[in-house]
């Protein structure tokens, strides 16, 4: 079945370090790839998206490109900050389906 | 516009009680999601509604969940009766159109069970 599998957290790294959060999916036909954050006390966000191959998703300095060659969609930022401390979730959606599957999630601490 | 709304935030029950989850989706939202999330694992899909009805229940673990969503407004899950195995986080989404345009999540509602 389809499903996404994220690096396995916690990831603590120090202020203006630099990101990545792997991420690779399975999946039959064509999905759309997103990446979601859930910052404390708060709900799920969505970061950034991508709908096809080689499409790039980008906000808040956050990157992911999607590559159907690898079925990867990595999370990447230059230089994070304290703020970016969250939960972050990788995701797909099947064409046509109205539900997301998620990976497990990744807790990022950012320390100054 | 106000977000989507869940309450309790936090709801702490015994196994075997009963335990009734809201959501309020956006105004004007037909689409209604629940998921949840269990023990830091993989969030997932629990059912859609569209307006009143069940788009898709496939994700509902079994029969001690019930969703209902009348009027085609705010939407209630009931456990009952609850099992350990239900300690997570419920969170609920709307959407207007698609999904593809993106959901937007309540901040969920966290469910122990003891």
């Amino acid at each position: 079945g389809d499903s996404v599998t994220q690096m396995e957290g916690p990831v603590t790294l120090s202020e203006e370090a630099f990101l990545t959060i792997n991420c690779t999916y399975t999946a039959t036909g064509y999905p759309s790839l997103f990446w979601y954050v859930q910052y404390p006390g708060e709900g799920l966000q969505l970061l950034l998206k991508a709908t096809k191959a080689d499409d790039k998703g980008s906000n808040k300095g956050f990157e992911a490109t999607y590559r159907k060659e690898t079925t990867s969609f990595h999370l990447e930022k230059g230089s994070v900050q304290v703020s970016d401390s969250a939960v972050y979730f990788c995701a797909l959606l099947i064409q046509g389906a109205q539900k997301l599957v998620f990976g497990q999630g990744t807790r990022l601490t950012i320390n100054p | 516009e106000a977000g989507v709304t869940q309450f309790p935030s936090h709801s702490v029950i015994e196994k075997g009680q009963t335990v009734t989850l809201r959501c309020d989706p956006i105004s004007g939202h037909d689409n209604l999601y629940w998921y949840r999330r269990v023990m830091g694992k993989e969030i997932k899909f629990l059912l859609h509604f569209v307006k009143e009805s069940k788009q898709d229940e496939s994700g509902m673990p079994n029969n001690r969940f019930l969703a209902e969503r009348t009027g085609g407004t705010y939407s209630t899950l009931k456990v009952q009766p609850a099992e350990l195995e239900d300690s997570g986080v419920y969170f609920c989404a709307s959407s207007r159109y698609d999904v593809d345009y993106g959901y937007t999540f309540g901040s969920g509602t966290r469910l122990t069970v003891v």
